[in-house]
C-alpha cells in the first residue's frame, strides 16, 4: 500500500527552530511537497523536492532523502503564526495522484 | 489572479438525500483535484481532472459520488444517496500545466451527513 508517515503533533516555543518529519512508502516516486494548513482555511504550498538535498525558502526549509524515502520540514525563528497543520505529499510516477500525509499539528508557545 | 472557489462553504443533510459541490479552479489550470479530509485524518485523493476528463478517479468511494467537468472550467462533485460516513471536508485545488507539483486548494466545502 501507500502510506506517509509524520508525528500527529509537535511544539515548539517563539524563536525556536523545529523540524517535522516525514516517511513515505509509495509505488513511484516524483517529488515530496509541504503544505501548510491553518484552522478552518485551506492547505498552502509551501515547499517541493524532487531531488535530494535541501531547499530553502526564507524561514522555511525542506529536505529530501530519496534513498531513505524521508523528508523533513525545517521551520526557523518561530512565530506564533507557524501553529498550523502541516502536511506532507508525495506524487508518484505515472500520474497527478497526490498522496497525503495524516499532518502534523505544530503548536507555537510564547 | 482570483483563487480556487468552492461552493456551498458548508453543507448539513440527511442520510439519503443528495448533495452537489461546485469548485471553479483558476482560470487557465487544466488540472484539477477533488480531496476529502475526515476529522483528524490525511488528506485523500478523489479524483483528477484535465480539462474535462478524468485522468484518474481511483481515490473515489464507490458510485455514490459523480464528479463532472463541464468544458473544462468549473467541476461538481455529486454524492447521491449520501451516508453518514460521507462527512467531512471536501477539498478541491487546482494547478498549471504538466508539472502540477504547486496544487493551489479551495478553501472547503464542509459537509455534515445526519
Amino acid at each position: 500500500g501507500q502510506s506517509l508517515e509524520q508525528p500527529s503533533e509537535v511544539t515548539a516555543v517563539e524563536g525556536a527552530i523545529v523540524q517535522i518529519n516525514c516517511t513515505y512508502q509509495t509505488s513511484g516516486f516524483y517529488g515530496l511537497s509541504w503544505y501548510q494548513q491553518h484552522d478552518g482555511g485551506a492547505p498552502t504550498f509551501l515547499s517541493y523536492n524532487a531531488l535530494d538535498g535541501l531547499e530553502e525558502t526564507g524561514r522555511f526549509s525542506s529536505f529530501l532523502s530519496r534513498s531513505d524515502s524521508y523528508g523533513y520540514l525545517l521551520l526557523q525563528e518561530l512565530q506564533m503564526k507557524d501553529s498550523a497543520s502541516y502536511f506532507c505529499a508525495v506524487r508518484g510516477t505515472g500520474g497527478f495522484k497526490t498522496i497525503f500525509g495524516a499532518g502534523t499539528r505544530l503548536f507555537v508557545k510564547a | 489572479e482570483a483563487g480556487v472557489t468552492q461552493f456551498p462553504s458548508h453543507s448539513v443533510i440527511e442520510k439519503g438525500q443528495t448533495v452537489t459541490l461546485r469548485c471553479d479552479p483558476i482560470s487557465g489550470h487544466d488540472n484539477l483535484y477533488w480531496y476529502r479530509r475526515v476529522m483528524g485524518k490525511e488528506i485523500k485523493f478523489l479524483l483528477h481532472f484535465v480539462k474535462e476528463s478524468k485522468q484518474d478517479e481511483s481515490g473515489m468511494p464507490n458510485n455514490r459520488f459523480l464528479a463532472e467537468r463541464t468544458g473544462g472550467t468549473y467541476s461538481t462533485l455529486k454524492v447521491q444517496p449520501a451516508e453518514l460516513e460521507d462527512s467531512g471536508v471536501y477539498f478541491c485545488a487546482s494547478s498549471h500545466g504538466q508539472g502540477g507539483e504547486t496544487q493551489y486548494f479551495g478553501p472547503g466545502t464542509r459537509l455534515l451527513v445526519l
